[in-house]
């Protein structure tokens, strides 16, 4: 168990929904990642966050988006869902935002458009 | 930009032979090199990292990873390979100087008893 909880486990909904996915870090861990992983595009590197700051921008859609609360915890908000955006979807949490520090993952959300 | 390969979608090997897993890596600057290991339904779990230093790194489990620079390699190895060793390995690069991590397409590991 790394620390890192998300909910839900499973969402299945339907194409042009919008969803939330949460994710709280471990105990003391400041930066939240966001990333989506699918058969055809792999482990893709959403967003980070930095103590409710955004901190880097990877390949993260117009109609996602994402924030980080006064407690740590992050949202990641889907919208105008399409059948493409079918994934699991990680959150990772580290110590500092800089690139040396290990990330640990969460479970993972599998979310299904239909 | 950066990127990472991992040649092989799959490697097999008995149980008891050395394990290796290759990744070769491209990025502007110094590397962070990470190996992560995700079993079925399961998150990643962190194996190792080389940030600097000793080109030899140790981590969790008995897995090693030996960072190459002239070759812009990162290696993953086990001298002993166990069943319970099976899963999903990715290799990850990040540039010293960006916080973006880049992870390779994963190679899927067999161990046969």
């Amino acid at each position: 168990d790394s620390g890192v909880t998300q909910t839900p486990k499973h969402l299945i909904t339907a194409t042009g929904q919008r969803v939330t996915l949460r994710c709280s870090p471990r105990s003391g861990d400041l930066s939240v990642y966001w990333y989506q992983q699918s058969l055809d595009q792999g482990l893709q590197f959403l967003i980070q966050y930095y103590n409710g700051e955004e901190r880097a921008k990877g390949n993260i859609l117009e109609r996602f988006s994402a924030q980080q609360f006064p407690d740590l915890h992050s949202e990641l908000n889907l919208s105008s869902l399409e059948l493409g955006d079918s994934a699991l979807y990680f959150c990772a949490s580290s110590f500092g935002g800089g690139g040396a520090n290990e990330q640990y993952f969460g479970p993972g959300t599998r979310l299904t458009v239909t | 930009a950066q990127s990472v390969a991992q040649p092989e979608d799959q490697v097999n090997v008995a149980e008891g032979n050395p394990l290796t897993v290759k990744c070769t890596y491209s990025v502007s600057g110094n590397p962070y090199l990470f190996w992560y290991v995700q079993y079925p339904n399961r998150g990643l779990q962190f194996l190792l990292k080389y940030i600097t230093g000793d080109n030899l790194v140790k981590g969790s489990y008995g897995f090693e990873a030996e960072f190459n620079k002239s070759q812009t390699s990162f290696h993953l190895k086990k001298p002993s390979a166990l069943v319970s060793d099976s899963a999903l390995y990715f290799c990850a690069v990040r540039p010293s100087n960006d916080y973006k991590l880049s992870f390779g397409a994963g190679t899927t590991v067999t161990v046969r008893a």
